[in-house]
């Protein structure tokens, strides 16, 4: 098993452009979720998904959306790049939806953002 | 709303002792509270879970403690060695209806051979 895998794990935008994170787990976890990673402020969960089709917004969703096609990929779009959305970001699943209450997350390890 | 404090400042100790971190909450009790390891460039890696009433959990050299009352849960980390070197996160799941993870800033732990 490869876990969670997230690419790219560097990436750097101009203000304005667009990009898509892409995340995979070969887990079959029903779980996802991405976060974002910065000094001072912790982890900060931006998206999550429950299962396929089924996303809602965590607590810094705006200026990023995301899909659930399948129960593997869980990808985030950012529509157009700013500054403040420099950053590390992870994604992370979990075997069921038991994640919102106690089960452990599996993260990937990171995708570096920098927008000049 | 509900915050997670760590120490902020790094904690360094000598190779063989153990370590003690500390993660305070304030406000909502949680149901559940989650320790996780991060090394540098890395994504965390879930350790340990204790339940608001379970006392204390342990797994091989950790060994976590939650005490309702302090609005505390402590981490330690007995016989550590230099490869025990990383960052530390807790993390507080509320109890009730909104069960998201809140997230504390982490504790960096460096242990000297």
């Amino acid at each position: 098993n490869a876990g969670v895998t997230q690419t790219p794990k560097f990436q750097v935008l101009k203000t304005g452009q667009s990009m898509t994170l892409q995340c995979a787990q070969d887990m079959n976890h029903e779980y996802m979720s991405w976060y974002r990673q910065d000094p001072g402020m912790g982890l900060r969960l931006i998206h999550y998904s429950v299962g396929a089709g089924i996303t809602d917004q965590g607590e810094v969703p705006n200026g990023y959306n995301v899909s659930r096609s399948t129960t593997e990929d869980f990808p985030l779009r950012l529509l157009s790049a700013a500054p403040s959305q420099t950053s590390v970001y992870f994604c992370a699943s979990s075997p069921e939806n038991r994640a919102l209450y106690t089960g452990e997350l599996f993260f990937g390890e990171g995708s570096r953002l920098t927008v000049l | 709303s509900q915050k997670i404090e760590q120490n902020s400042e790094a904690l360094n100790i000598q190779e063989g002792k153990t370590a003690t971190l500390t993660c305070n909450y304030t406000n909502y009790s949680p149901a559940y509270l989650q320790w996780y390891r991060q090394d540098p460039g890395r994504g965390p890696v879930f350790l340990l879970l204790i339940r608001e009433n379970e006392k204390e959990k342990r797994k091989e050299r950790l060994k976590v403690t939650f005490d309702t009352t302090l609005k505390q849960s402590l981490f330690h980390i007995t016989a550590s060695q230099p490869a025990d070197s990383a960052t530390y996160l807790c993390a507080l799941v509320r109890a009730g209806n909104n069960r998201k993870l809140i997230w504390g800033l982490g504790t960096s732990l460096a242990v000297n051979p």
